[in-house]
């Protein structure tokens, strides 16, 4: 079965760093998304993308936060200088094209360490 | 904002007993439900998932029915095993044009043999 990959799966940074996590979504889908998952709280919503372009996003995704699709296939979140409440688990999915209730494939996350 | 509430756990079962996870939901509407769960080290799997009122989603032995009145959708499976241990996470999409997930806080299972 097709699945979401991401790498790495644990990133560890200096404060003030700039970080890129990585994602390859499902081949034929069109929508992805980024959560993050701060340790011992709810996994959140960052945000989504579809058709090369942001189309919704949190309120946590400020402008130190950046997604971009610079192929065919990845899907990457940057961090532009990161904070220690940046560390989590940082997961991407990807949804296929049709109604909104399509579900959501998850990756296995990256873990993100800022010291 | 929408949110969802679960049971808090941890929850601890013997094998073979009987498990329900409460989850609440506040998105007005019909929202569009799922249940999620995490394995050790693992991310997170779709379980099951209910589109509109009265379904039921099912998988895996564990069902879940989405109640309009109630505003829920608990999670229920007659007979757990050791191998269902796991982080479980209840979900939702209010639609209206937007896709992203709110999730509950998680309930993690442990079954004991």
């Amino acid at each position: 079965e097709p699945e979401v990959t991401q790498t790495p799966s644990h990133q560890v940074t200096q404060m003030g760093q700039e970080v890129i996590l990585r994602c390859v979504p499902i081949s034929n889908h069109l929508y992805f998304y980024w959560y993050r998952q701060i340790l011992g709280q709810k996994v959140e919503f960052l945000v989504s993308f579809y058709n090369n372009e942001i189309s919704e996003k949190s309120e946590i995704f400020d402008d130190q936060f950046s997604v971009e699709r610079p192929d065919g296939s990845n899907f990457t979140l940057k961090i532009r200088s990161t904070k220690l409440e940046d560390s989590a688990m940082y997961f991407c999915a990807s949804s296929g094209l049709g109604r909104v209730n399509q579900p959501q494939h998850f990756g296995d996350g990256t873990r993100l360490s800022i010291l | 904002g929408d949110s969802v509430t679960q049971m808090e756990g941890p929850v601890t079962l013997s094998e073979e007993a009987f498990l329900t996870i409460n989850c609440t939901y506040t998105a007005t509407g019909y929202p569009s439900l799922f249940w999620y769960v995490q394995y050790p080290g693992e991310g997170l799997q779709l379980l099951l998932k209910a589109t509109k009122a009265d379904d039921k989603g099912s998988n895996k032995g564990f069902e879940a029915t989405y109640r309009k009145e109630t505003t829920s959708f608990h999670l229920e499976k007659g007979s757990v095993q050791v191998s269902d241990s796991a982080v479980y996470f209840c979900a939702e999409n209010s639609g209206a044009g937007s896709y992203q997930l709110t999730f509950g806080k998680g309930t993690k299972l442990s079954v004991i043999p």
